[in-house]
């Protein structure tokens, strides 16, 4: 079975600055993707970034960026430059083949930017 | 297209009425998943379909919960004889399903309140 565990239910970060959002995995699959989404108040799942299991390098998509440490099973985001537009929660998530290709969700953390 | 859709976006309802929801997933995609997320919890996964064949279901998704998606296009999930326990966001995604990794894109959510 698959696990996510985020353990910052929240976090504050002053606007331009960056912050980590931390993420640890459990899994006995060799082969599996990372996920890193985010959910303002109005609900929708936003897809911010994909880390394969296989993939050399940490995984990058503008402002965002993994840190993944296959050794540690961690897979922390970094956000660079806060935006106010950034405040919202945010979910790590794993999915790995042969399951349907269901995500496993951890319980989020909610990042608020401050002035 | 322009995503996946959800209808209604809230649902207010009395306990042991039923209710049902409609996803309309991106065209072509293949994978519909729907998930629950409850209060302060990442979104837990529902059932999936790949086409028309509804392949796999949670232990979730008791059997006053009934999940359709006729022709492999829009989503249906029923929910019987509602219980104050099933107030939560129903969340729906669909990817195209050509590689096992492939993103999950998710549709508003619709939002239940059971009275």
């Amino acid at each position: 079975a698959q696990k996510i565990t985020q353990t910052q239910p929240g976090m504050f970060v002053q606007e331009k600055e960056a912050v980590t959002l931390d993420c640890t995995y459990d899994t006995s699959d060799p082969s599996y993707g990372l996920f890193w989404y985010k959910q303002p108040s109005s609900g929708e799942m936003i897809f911010l970034i994909y880390q394969g299991s296989y993939d050399q390098q940490n995984a990058t998509e503008g402002r965002y960026s993994l840190n993944f440490q296959k050794a540690r099973k961690s897979a922390n985001l970094v956000i660079s430059a806060s935006q106010l537009g950034d405040s919202a929660m945010y979910f790590c998530a794993m999915r790995a083949p042969g399951t349907a290709s269901k995500l496993t969700f951890g319980t989020g953390t909610r990042l608020q930017v401050t002035l | 297209d322009t995503g996946v859709s959800q209808d209604p976006r809230h649902k207010i309802t009395k306990r042991g009425q039923n209710v049902t929801f409609r996803c309309d997933p991106i065209s072509e995609h293949n994978r519909l998943y729907w998930y629950r997320q409850t209060l302060g919890q990442g979104p837990e996964f529902l059932t999936y379909f790949q086409n028309e064949a509804q392949l796999e279901k949670s232990r979730l998704l008791s059997d006053r919960f009934s999940a359709e998606r006729p022709k492999g296009s829009f989503s249906t999930l029923e929910i019987q004889r509602t219980e104050q326990g099933d107030s939560a966001m129903y969340l729906c995604a669909s990817t195209p399903g050509v590689s096992q990794l492939d993103e999950q894109f998710f549709g508003p959510g619709t939002r239940l309140t059971v009275l």
